[in-house]
């Protein structure tokens, strides 16, 4: 069966650091992972995908996710933090045989000044 | 465009009584999914829909059931509402291929006593 595991509930950097949100997937298959993004009492936006190519994938506000094939890891990336990018992040993957889209349990990213 | 719209926005319901919340795209997506957000639980899949008239059991589908009898319309319902289906829901519609990312409704806060 299909997995995402996130495993930090938290992550805490200082602004103008570079951060990551790290992910790990379980799929049969070749995987469509996703990253989106959750502001307090809104629903989820979409900031990027990986389906295929490059395995260093570029998507909205300045984010990026590096797929790792062999490691099964599909971390998020930004150069350098901003507080406005404190939020909670989930990682998701979609299982092409099922068509479900299965996701993390999340990483509270917080950016102090 | 409004994109995904689920109503109601909030509900308090009794145990034991019945509700059904919707949820409209307006993307022709084929693909169409509902989810439960609890605290450290991240995002579980209740169930989803690959095209009108089907649909599919995700990872909670107990206590729940749906119809989407039309492409752009699909149904949550409860039949006897329990404490534990206290959550937030989730809607999220999506198309096919390599535009296979979801967008989401802005959810509906449900309460259970």
């Amino acid at each position: 069966a299909q997995s995402v595991a996130q495993p930090e509930d938290q992550v805490k950097v200082a602004e103008g650091n570079p951060l990551t949100v790290k992910c790990t997937y379980s799929v049969s298959g070749n995987p469509y992972l996703f990253w989106y993004v959750q502001y307090p009492n809104r629903g989820l936006q979409f900031l990027l995908k990986y389906i295929t190519g490059d395995n260093l994938v570029k998507g909205s506000y300045g984010f990026e996710a590096e797929f790792n094939k062999s490691q099964t890891s599909f971390h998020l990336k930004k150069p350098s933090a901003l507080v406005s990018d404190s939020a909670l992040y989930f990682c998701a993957v979609r299982d092409m045989r099922s068509d479900k889209l299965i996701f993390g349990t999340g990483t509270r990213l917080q950016v102090f000044p | 465009n409004a994109g995904v719209t689920q109503t109601p926005k909030f509900r308090v319901l009794k145990t034991g009584q019945s509700m059904t919340l919707l949820c409209a795209q307006d993307m022709n997506h084929e693909y169409m999914y509902w989810y439960r957000q609890d605290p450290g639980m991240g995002l579980r899949l209740i169930h989803y829909s690959v095209g009108e008239g089907t649909t599919a059991k995700g990872e909670v589908p107990d206590g729940y059931n749906v119809s989407r009898l039309k492409k752009q319309n699909f149904l949550l319902g409860l039949e006897s509402a329990a404490p534990s289906q206290t959550s937030v829901y989730f809607c999220a519609s999506s198309g096919v291929g390599r535009n296979t990312e979801a967008f989401f409704g802005q959810g509906t806060r449900l309460t259970v006593v």
